[in-house]
């Protein structure tokens, strides 16, 4: 049964500073794996889809890698600003998605 | 297009009580996933379809709980009778295999709270 664990579950950085979330896996066979950001009461939004082919997706401050064979992924946060904060939710697909129980950021300005 | 779309937003209902919610996932997409969000468990799985068949719902809590998709745009989670423990978010999500990236988009969820 594939488990998905996120570290830390929860992190406080001064903003400017480049922070990285940590997700590891234990079934490698997977088809895809998906970074979502949750703000408090709201729904979850899609930031990065990574198949299992790719090694790494970029968008803006963003950069989330995959290294299927050690079962981990890094989401790397650039030059953090305050309205990053939220809950960071990492989830793989063998079918269907397992969610890993996320990191809560704070951005502290 | 719209996004996944859920209703109600917010529910509110005495331990007993039928509760029924609803999902319109995104057109074209052929999978749609029900989750439950809550602080002490995150989000697991309820059920998913794909085609509006259900293919696994081995996440269902218990028989209380039921999901239907009679076409492919509109499911529904019933739960019957109602109790406290079932107070969370509900979401509904869905993906299609547009580029065969199966990336998932969840609709804004349904707060259910069993008093």
């Amino acid at each position: 049964k594939q488990e998905v664990t996120q570290i830390p579950a929860a992190l406080s950085v001064p903003e400017g500073e480049n922070l990285v979330l940590n997700c590891s896996f234990t079934d490698s066979a997977i088809y895809n794996l998906q970074w979502f950001r949750q703000d408090p009461g709201k729904g979850l939004t899609s930031l990065l889809l990574i198949q299992s082919s790719q090694r790494e997706q970029t968008s803006g401050r963003l950069n989330a890698s995959l290294d299927k064979s050690s079962g981990r992924s890094t989401l790397y946060i650039a030059a953090s600003q305050p309205g990053d904060s939220a809950t960071y939710l990492c989830a793989v697909r063998n079918t269907p998605l397992v969610f890993g129980k996320g990191t809560r950021l704070s951005v502290i300005a | 297009d719209a996004g996944v779309i859920q209703s109600p937003r917010h529910e509110v209902t005495e331990m007993g009580q039928e509760v029924t919610l609803r999902c319109k996932p995104i057109s074209g997409h052929d999978y749609l996933f029900w989750y439950r969000q809550t602080m002490m468990r995150g989000l697991e799985l309820l059920i998913y379809f794909n085609n509006n068949v259900p293919i696994d719902d081995s996440g269902m809590p218990e028989d209380r709980f039921s999901a239907k998709m009679p076409n492919a745009s509109f499911s529904t989670l019933k739960i019957q009778p109602s109790e406290p423990r079932d107070s969370a978010v509900y979401f509904c999500a869905s993906t299609g295999a547009g580029g065969g990236s199966y990336e998932q988009y969840f609709g804004p969820g349904t707060r259910l709270t069993v008093t």
